[in-house]
C-alpha cells in the first residue's frame, strides 16, 4: 500500500538529548514537509523540501534540522537547542509543492521530553 | 499570528442533522482552501477543497462554502453520521504548499 510512515509513534527524550524522527513515503512525491502541532494551535511548518538534496526553513525551524538524501525519506532531528520540544509531529508529502497539490500526512509522532 | 482561525473547538450534533463547521482567515492572498479530517492516532486526511474563483464545492454529503468578502468558509455535512466524528482542520494557501496555514481544528461529535 502506498502511504507515509512515521516512526516511532511515541518517543521520550531526556532534556539535552538530540532525537531523530523518521518519515518515509512510497508515493513517489517530490515534496515533503514537517509540521508541529500543539494544543489549541494549528499545524505549524518546521521544514519543507521540494526536491531531493534541497530543503527550506518553515516558520519555526529553530532547534530543528532535516536532511533529504533520498526522495523517500525526510528525517527530522529535534536538537537540544529546541526550547520546548514536547509536541505532536506530523510529516506530509505532496506530488509537487504547489498550493493545490494535496498533502498526504503520516500518523504522527508524539515526542515527550522528560 | 493566526491567519486561519476556527473559533469553535468543539461541536456536537445529532445523527441525521446538519453539521456546520466554520473557519475565518485574515490573509487576502489566500486563494485555495481545504478541509482535512483527523481521527485519533491517525494523520489528517484530505476531505474537500475550494478555489477562490468558486463560492461552493460539493462532494457527496460534504459541501464547502466560501465567502471571500467576509474571509469566511464553512463545511456542511448533511446528513451527519457517527463515523463523521473527528477533528476537522481548515487550511488555506497562497499559491504554494509551504505557504499553507492551518486552523486549530474543531472536534465534531455526531451522536447516534
Amino acid at each position: 500500500d502506498g502511504g507515509i510512515t512515521q516512526s516511532p509513534k511515541y518517543l521520550f527524550r531526556k532534556e539535552g538529548q538530540n532525537v531523530t524522527l523518521s518519515c518515509e513515503q512510497n508515493l513517489n512525491h517530490d515534496a515533503m514537509y514537517w509540521y508541529r502541532q500543539d494544543p489549541g494551535q494549528g499545524l505549524r511548518l518546521i521544514y519543507y523540501s521540494q526536491i531531493v538534496n534541497d530543503f527550506q526553513k518553515g516558520d519555526i525551524a529553530e532547534g530543528y534540522s532535516v536532511s533529504r538524501e533520498k526522495k523517500e525519506s525526510f528525517p527530522l532531528t529535534v536538537t537540544s537547542a529546541q526550547k520546548n520540544p514536547t509536541a505532536f509531529y506530523l510529516c506530509a508529502s505532496s506530488i509537487g509543492g504547489g498550493g493545490t497539490d494535496t498533502q498526504y500526512f503520516g500518523p504522527g509522532t508524539r515526542l515527550t521530553v522528560l | 499570528d493566526q491567519q486561519v482561525k476556527q473559533n469553535s473547538p468543539s461541536l456536537s450534533v445529532q445523527e441525521g442533522r446538519i453539521s456546520i463547521l466554520n473557519c475565518d482567515y485574515t490573509n487576502s492572498m489566500f486563494d485555495y482552501f481545504l478541509w482535512y479530517k483527523k481521527y485519533p492516532a491517525e494523520g489528517p486526511t484530505f476531505l474537500i477543497s475550494i478555489s477562490s474563483i468558486k463560492d461552493k464545492n460539493e462532494d457527496g454529503r460534504f459541501t464547502v462554502f466560501l465567502n471571500k468578502s467576509a474571509k469566511h468558509l464553512s463545511l456542511h455535512i448533511v446528513p451527519s453520521q457517527p463515523g463523521d466524528s473527528a477533528v476537522y482542520f481548515c487550511a488555506a494557501s497562497a499559491g504554494n504548499n509551504n505557504d499553507m496555514r492551518f486552523g486549530a481544528g474543531t472536534r465534531l461529535t455526531v451522536k447516534p
